[in-house]
């Protein structure tokens, strides 16, 4: 059974920094591309960032770019978001998804989410 | 990129059918076939209930399908149930390694 499992969501001052994961199980984590989704408090849904399988390609939203990076550990089945300079609008549940063997794909699992509110 | 554009809210009666849209542009709905519809019920994860436009994952009903046409793609869901009261979000490859959720649609179940 696929599993996702988020978590390192906090409160935390605006200009903070913050790093979530997401520890995963039931599939070879290394084959697929993985992405963190967020939803601001009765908002839709934001794609935030993409990592290829082996770590070699990331991509990013104009919205978090040159301030969150994604990276992943495969040797222990781990997504991780480190999250800088945080903003109000930054504040939201965060869900890690799994996508394809390649990033054209869709998101069929997702973890349960882990929230992230920044406020002073 | 902006969100693709659903309509805020759509109702039916049990049994009914429902159809809504999801609009884009030729940069993303337009020119990819990378369309996913996702279910979200209240304090849930989203769940991928469509995938490539009009696939489905294992398990999901065949009461849910979609279809694209041009820069719209819609979702239709036979035989309205109870449990399909949720909010539904189309999501598009919008090039570049990027991509694009719609705003939501709510669905009443009346």
């Amino acid at each position: 059974e696929v599993q996702l499992l988020e978590s390192g969501g906090d409160l935390i001052q605006p200009g903070g920094s913050l790093r979530l994961s997401c520890e995963v199980s039931g599939f070879t984590f290394s084959n697929y591309v993985m992405t963190w989704v967020r939803q601001a408090p009765g908002k839709g849904l934001e794609w935030v960032s993409s990592v290829l399988g082996d770590g070699s390609g990331t991509y990013y939203a104009d919205s978090v770019k040159g301030r969150f990076v994604i990276s992943r550990g495969n040797s222990d089945n781990t997504l991780y978001l480190q999250m800088n300079n945080l903003r109000a609008e930054d504040t939201a549940i965060y869900y890690c998804a799994r996508g394809g063997t390649v990033v054209r794909s869709w998101f069929d699992s997702w973890g349960q989410g882990t929230r992230v509110t920044v406020s002073s | 990129q902006s969100a693709l554009t659903q309509p805020a809210s759509v109702s039916g009666s049990p049994g009914q059918s429902i159809t809504f849209s999801c609009t884009g542009n030729n940069n993303d709905l337009g020119t990819y076939n990378l369309v996913s519809w996702y279910q979200q019920h209240p304090g849930n994860a989203p769940k991928l209930i469509i995938y490539g436009v009009n696939k489905r994952p294992s398990g999901i009903s065949d009461r849910f399908s979609g279809s694209k046409s041009g820069t719209t793609a819609s979702l239709t869901i036979s035989g309205l149930q109870v449990e399909d009261e949720a909010d539904y979000y189309c999501c598009s490859y919008g090039g570049s390694n990027t991509f694009i959720f719609g705003t939501g649609t709510r669905v009443s179940v009346l």
